[in-house]
């Protein structure tokens, strides 16, 4: 299972943290990624974190390199979203997801119930 | 890579056999594991993605097998073969073959 939280509203050029927890599966064998979808769009990938053994490598999508940041702790079962700079754009629902192989690719199960980043004046 | 589902929207009576069809930019079939990147999700209003069909056509656990899966390479379908009410809601296709993974612009399938 996978809660997200920390969604809100915040201003164009504000900052926010997601959180997701995560439990049911072992956490630290997992890539996890970011997902967003924009109210009544499609989705869109955001960003991945890799395993400790492959020194937690990251990947974003051009729409946010350079302003957000996933992490993650494994001792707290935990994934994080930093967004830092955002833009009225940015505005969606947020979705935690496994990637379900573990050490590897492959589709996301499961994904978490999401939360709306709203970013307006 | 782009992946391009048509149609963007189906309306089908009860029980009729609905087919969206998923074409991706490049191949998504792996030659070192000759496995498709491939899976279908379905969401419904206010939930998160479901997902229905990993590597083209393994339905996953719990799945009704009337979804099934097909394709290969760069083209790709997903059938419903008797639509039930609860099919209503917008279906994706998704490559994970690149680090980037994408979606189809997903479609929504209603009932007439």
């Amino acid at each position: 299972q996978l809660v997200e939280s920390g969604g809100g509203l915040v201003q164009p050029g504000g900052s926010l943290r997601l959180s997701c927890a995560a439990s049911g599966f072992t956490f630290s064998d997992h890539y996890m990624d970011w997902v967003r979808q924009a109210p009544g769009k499609g989705l869109e990938w955001v960003g991945r974190i890799r395993l400790k053994a492959n020194s937690y490598t990251t990947d974003y999508a051009a729409s946010v390199k350079g302003r957000f940041t996933v992490s993650r702790d494994d001792s707290k079962n935990s994934l994080y979203l930093q967004m830092n700079s955002l833009k009225t754009d940015d505005t969606a629902v947020y979705y935690c997801a496994r990637i379900a192989t573990p050490k590897g690719g492959g589709q996301y199960d499961p994904w978490g119930q999401g939360t709306l980043v709203t970013v307006s004046s | 890579i782009v992946m391009t589902q048509s149609p963007d929207s189906l309306a089908l009576s009860l029980g009729e056999r609905a087919t969206i069809n998923c074409k991706s930019s490049q191949s998504v079939l792996s030659r070192s594991n000759n496995k498709n990147y491939l899976a279908w999700y379905q969401q419904k209003p206010g939930q998160p993605p479901k997902v229905l069909i990993s590597w083209a056509s393994t339905r996953e656990s719990g799945v009704p097998d009337r979804f099934s899966g097909s394709g290969s390479g760069t083209d790709f379908t997903l059938t419903i073969s008797s639509l039930q009410t609860e099919d209503v809601a917008v279906y994706y296709c998704q490559q994970n073959y690149d680090t980037v993974y994408t979606f189809g612009q997903g479609t929504k399938l209603e009932i007439k």
